[in-house]
Protein backbone atom coordinates (compact mmCIF):
# COMPACT_ATOMS: atom_id res chain seq x y z
CA UNK A 1 0.00 0.00 0.00
CA UNK A 2 3.03 2.58 -0.58
CA UNK A 3 1.48 5.46 -1.17
CA UNK A 4 5.01 7.16 -3.01
CA UNK A 5 7.75 4.15 -4.18
CA UNK A 6 11.26 4.61 -4.89
CA UNK A 7 13.76 2.02 -6.56
CA UNK A 8 16.24 1.74 -6.30
CA UNK A 9 16.82 2.21 -2.23
CA UNK A 10 20.75 2.64 -2.60
CA UNK A 11 22.64 2.96 -5.48
CA UNK A 12 26.54 2.63 -5.51
CA UNK A 13 28.29 3.54 -8.72
CA UNK A 14 31.49 4.98 -10.54
CA UNK A 15 31.81 8.31 -11.41
CA UNK A 16 31.23 9.37 -15.09
CA UNK A 17 28.24 6.56 -14.87
CA UNK A 18 24.74 7.19 -15.97
CA UNK A 19 21.97 6.09 -13.85
CA UNK A 20 18.14 6.33 -13.10
CA UNK A 21 16.10 6.63 -9.72
CA UNK A 22 12.46 5.88 -10.26
CA UNK A 23 9.54 7.18 -8.37
CA UNK A 24 5.72 5.98 -8.60
CA UNK A 25 2.82 7.26 -6.38
CA UNK A 26 -0.55 5.95 -6.22
CA UNK A 27 -2.12 8.55 -4.34
CA UNK A 28 -3.76 9.86 -7.71
CA UNK A 29 -1.65 13.22 -7.11
CA UNK A 30 -1.52 15.71 -10.29
CA UNK A 31 1.93 17.09 -8.87
CA UNK A 32 5.35 15.92 -8.31
CA UNK A 33 8.58 16.82 -6.92
CA UNK A 34 12.60 15.68 -6.68
CA UNK A 35 14.71 16.58 -3.73
CA UNK A 36 18.31 16.66 -2.96
CA UNK A 37 19.08 15.64 0.92
CA UNK A 38 23.05 16.48 1.27
CA UNK A 39 25.01 15.13 3.44
CA UNK A 40 24.58 17.60 6.34
CA UNK A 41 20.79 16.95 5.84
CA UNK A 42 20.16 20.19 3.70
CA UNK A 43 16.97 19.58 1.44
CA UNK A 44 16.26 21.25 -1.63
CA UNK A 45 13.78 21.12 -4.49
CA UNK A 46 15.59 20.21 -7.68
CA UNK A 47 12.06 19.38 -10.29
CA UNK A 48 8.28 19.83 -9.85
CA UNK A 49 6.17 18.37 -12.72
CA UNK A 50 2.23 18.77 -13.11
CA UNK A 51 0.36 16.21 -14.89
CA UNK A 52 3.22 15.45 -16.88
CA UNK A 53 4.42 19.34 -17.98
CA UNK A 54 7.70 20.64 -16.12
CA UNK A 55 6.67 23.68 -13.50
CA UNK A 56 10.13 23.68 -11.34
CA UNK A 57 13.14 23.53 -12.52
CA UNK A 58 15.70 24.79 -9.86
CA UNK A 59 18.97 25.32 -11.63
CA UNK A 60 20.36 22.05 -11.23
CA UNK A 61 22.80 21.07 -14.13
CA UNK A 62 21.71 19.43 -17.11
CA UNK A 63 23.24 16.41 -16.23
CA UNK A 64 20.22 15.62 -14.71
CA UNK A 65 17.03 14.87 -16.90
CA UNK A 66 13.45 14.30 -15.25
CA UNK A 67 11.41 12.20 -17.05
CA UNK A 68 7.21 12.04 -16.45
CA UNK A 69 6.01 9.08 -18.54
CA UNK A 70 2.52 10.11 -17.17
CA UNK A 71 0.89 11.81 -13.73
CA UNK A 72 1.74 8.60 -11.91
CA UNK A 73 5.60 8.69 -12.34
CA UNK A 74 8.48 10.89 -12.32
CA UNK A 75 11.73 9.39 -13.38
CA UNK A 76 15.14 10.73 -12.42
CA UNK A 77 18.03 10.43 -15.25
CA UNK A 78 21.48 11.54 -14.49
CA UNK A 79 24.54 11.43 -17.11
CA UNK A 80 28.06 11.33 -16.15
CA UNK A 81 28.16 11.22 -12.47
CA UNK A 82 29.86 12.91 -10.13
CA UNK A 83 30.98 12.77 -6.48
CA UNK A 84 29.16 16.01 -5.11
CA UNK A 85 26.32 14.39 -6.84
CA UNK A 86 26.46 11.73 -3.90
CA UNK A 87 23.08 12.58 -1.71
CA UNK A 88 19.87 11.15 -0.80
CA UNK A 89 17.46 11.64 -3.53
CA UNK A 90 13.52 12.17 -2.31
CA UNK A 91 10.49 12.00 -4.68
CA UNK A 92 7.28 13.02 -3.47
CA UNK A 93 3.83 14.11 -4.49
CA UNK A 94 0.74 16.23 -3.83
CA UNK A 95 -2.89 16.82 -5.03
CA UNK A 96 -2.38 20.16 -6.49
CA UNK A 97 0.11 23.18 -7.92
CA UNK A 98 -1.93 25.84 -7.49
CA UNK A 99 -2.21 26.08 -3.81
CA UNK A 100 0.04 25.09 -1.35
CA UNK A 101 -0.72 21.48 -0.81
CA UNK A 102 0.93 18.04 2.06
CA UNK A 103 3.93 16.88 -0.22
CA UNK A 104 3.76 13.13 0.50
CA UNK A 105 7.65 11.96 0.43
CA UNK A 106 8.87 8.81 -0.89
CA UNK A 107 11.48 6.77 1.55
CA UNK A 108 14.62 7.99 -0.53
CA UNK A 109 17.26 6.69 -2.83
CA UNK A 110 20.67 6.89 -1.10
CA UNK A 111 23.10 7.52 -4.16
CA UNK A 112 27.09 6.93 -3.46
CA UNK A 113 29.46 8.29 -6.56
CA UNK A 114 32.75 6.56 -5.91
CA UNK B 1 12.95 34.47 -1.58
CA UNK B 2 11.78 32.41 0.65
CA UNK B 3 13.63 31.36 3.38
CA UNK B 4 13.31 28.93 7.01
CA UNK B 5 15.71 29.59 9.62
CA UNK B 6 15.91 26.75 12.48
CA UNK B 7 17.43 26.56 15.78
CA UNK B 8 20.64 24.35 15.28
CA UNK B 9 21.01 20.90 16.67
CA UNK B 10 21.63 18.88 17.86
CA UNK B 11 19.00 18.97 21.10
CA UNK B 12 19.16 16.55 23.43
CA UNK B 13 16.57 16.07 26.33
CA UNK B 14 16.09 13.49 29.05
CA UNK B 15 12.87 11.89 28.52
CA UNK B 16 9.33 13.69 29.80
CA UNK B 17 11.16 16.93 28.91
CA UNK B 18 9.80 20.29 27.63
CA UNK B 19 10.60 20.71 24.52
CA UNK B 20 10.76 23.75 21.68
CA UNK B 21 12.42 23.91 18.17
CA UNK B 22 12.41 27.23 17.07
CA UNK B 23 11.82 28.23 13.56
CA UNK B 24 11.35 31.64 11.68
CA UNK B 25 10.93 32.08 8.42
CA UNK B 26 10.82 34.98 5.74
CA UNK B 27 8.29 35.30 2.59
CA UNK B 28 7.13 37.67 0.22
CA UNK B 29 3.31 36.16 0.29
CA UNK B 30 1.31 34.56 2.58
CA UNK B 31 3.17 30.77 3.03
CA UNK B 32 1.86 27.56 4.42
CA UNK B 33 3.84 26.40 7.27
CA UNK B 34 4.40 22.63 7.89
CA UNK B 35 7.31 20.86 10.51
CA UNK B 36 8.17 17.18 8.59
CA UNK B 37 10.00 15.00 10.74
CA UNK B 38 13.19 12.33 9.36
CA UNK B 39 13.35 8.81 11.78
CA UNK B 40 16.68 6.85 11.11
CA UNK B 41 16.78 5.69 7.67
CA UNK B 42 13.63 6.65 6.67
CA UNK B 43 11.86 9.28 4.03
CA UNK B 44 10.13 12.27 5.66
CA UNK B 45 6.51 12.27 7.31
CA UNK B 46 4.11 15.69 7.58
CA UNK B 47 3.60 16.14 11.41
CA UNK B 48 1.81 19.28 10.99
CA UNK B 49 1.07 22.14 9.15
CA UNK B 50 -0.74 25.26 9.44
CA UNK B 51 -1.87 27.33 6.31
CA UNK B 52 -2.87 30.39 7.73
CA UNK B 53 -2.22 33.40 10.42
CA UNK B 54 -2.59 31.91 14.03
CA UNK B 55 -3.84 28.70 12.94
CA UNK B 56 -2.37 25.96 15.32
CA UNK B 57 -1.17 22.68 13.98
CA UNK B 58 -1.36 19.67 16.25
CA UNK B 59 -0.62 15.63 16.06
CA UNK B 60 1.19 13.21 18.24
CA UNK B 61 1.22 15.55 21.38
CA UNK B 62 2.99 18.12 19.13
CA UNK B 63 1.87 21.84 18.48
CA UNK B 64 3.20 24.83 16.47
CA UNK B 65 1.16 28.07 15.97
CA UNK B 66 1.75 30.30 12.78
CA UNK B 67 2.48 33.75 14.33
CA UNK B 68 2.51 36.14 11.36
CA UNK B 69 3.57 39.02 13.64
CA UNK B 70 6.85 37.63 14.66
CA UNK B 71 7.30 35.33 11.39
CA UNK B 72 7.63 32.00 13.44
CA UNK B 73 6.62 28.52 13.75
CA UNK B 74 8.11 27.06 16.68
CA UNK B 75 7.37 23.33 16.93
CA UNK B 76 6.53 22.59 21.15
CA UNK B 77 6.08 18.72 23.00
CA UNK B 78 4.88 18.93 26.57
CA UNK B 79 7.02 15.69 27.01
CA UNK B 80 9.03 13.98 24.74
CA UNK B 81 9.68 10.22 24.60
CA UNK B 82 12.87 8.42 23.14
CA UNK B 83 10.47 7.16 20.44
CA UNK B 84 10.47 11.37 18.89
CA UNK B 85 14.54 11.01 18.53
CA UNK B 86 14.39 11.98 14.91
CA UNK B 87 15.39 14.95 12.35
CA UNK B 88 12.81 17.87 12.61
CA UNK B 89 12.40 20.33 9.27
CA UNK B 90 10.66 23.32 9.28
CA UNK B 91 9.32 24.59 6.34
CA UNK B 92 7.60 26.84 3.90
CA UNK B 93 5.57 26.50 0.65
CA UNK B 94 3.60 29.31 -1.36
CA UNK B 95 1.58 28.83 -4.14
CA UNK B 96 3.31 31.51 -6.33
CA UNK B 97 6.77 29.57 -5.80
CA UNK B 98 5.43 26.43 -8.01
CA UNK B 99 4.40 24.95 -4.08
CA UNK B 100 7.88 23.92 -3.81
CA UNK B 101 9.11 23.28 -0.42
CA UNK B 102 11.53 25.47 0.99
CA UNK B 103 13.34 23.82 4.48
CA UNK B 104 15.25 24.69 7.62
CA UNK B 105 18.69 22.90 7.84
CA UNK B 106 17.04 20.38 10.07
CA UNK B 107 17.42 19.90 13.74
CA UNK B 108 18.40 16.82 15.24
CA UNK B 109 16.71 15.50 18.61
CA UNK B 110 18.13 13.15 20.88
CA UNK B 111 15.82 12.00 23.44
CA UNK B 112 18.06 9.92 26.75
CA UNK B 113 15.38 7.64 28.75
Amino acid sequence: DTAVSQTPKYLVTQMGNDKSIKCEQNLGHDTMYWYKQDSKKFLKIMFSYNNKELIINETVPNRFSPKSPDKAHLNLHINSLELGDSAVYFCASSQAQGAPDTQYFGPGTRLTVL
Amino acid sequence: GNSVTQMEGPVTLSEEAFLTINCTYTATGYPSLFWYVQYPGEGLQLLLKATKADDKGSNKGFEATYRKETTSFHLEKGSVQVSDSAVYFCALSDHRGGNKLVFGAGTILRVKS
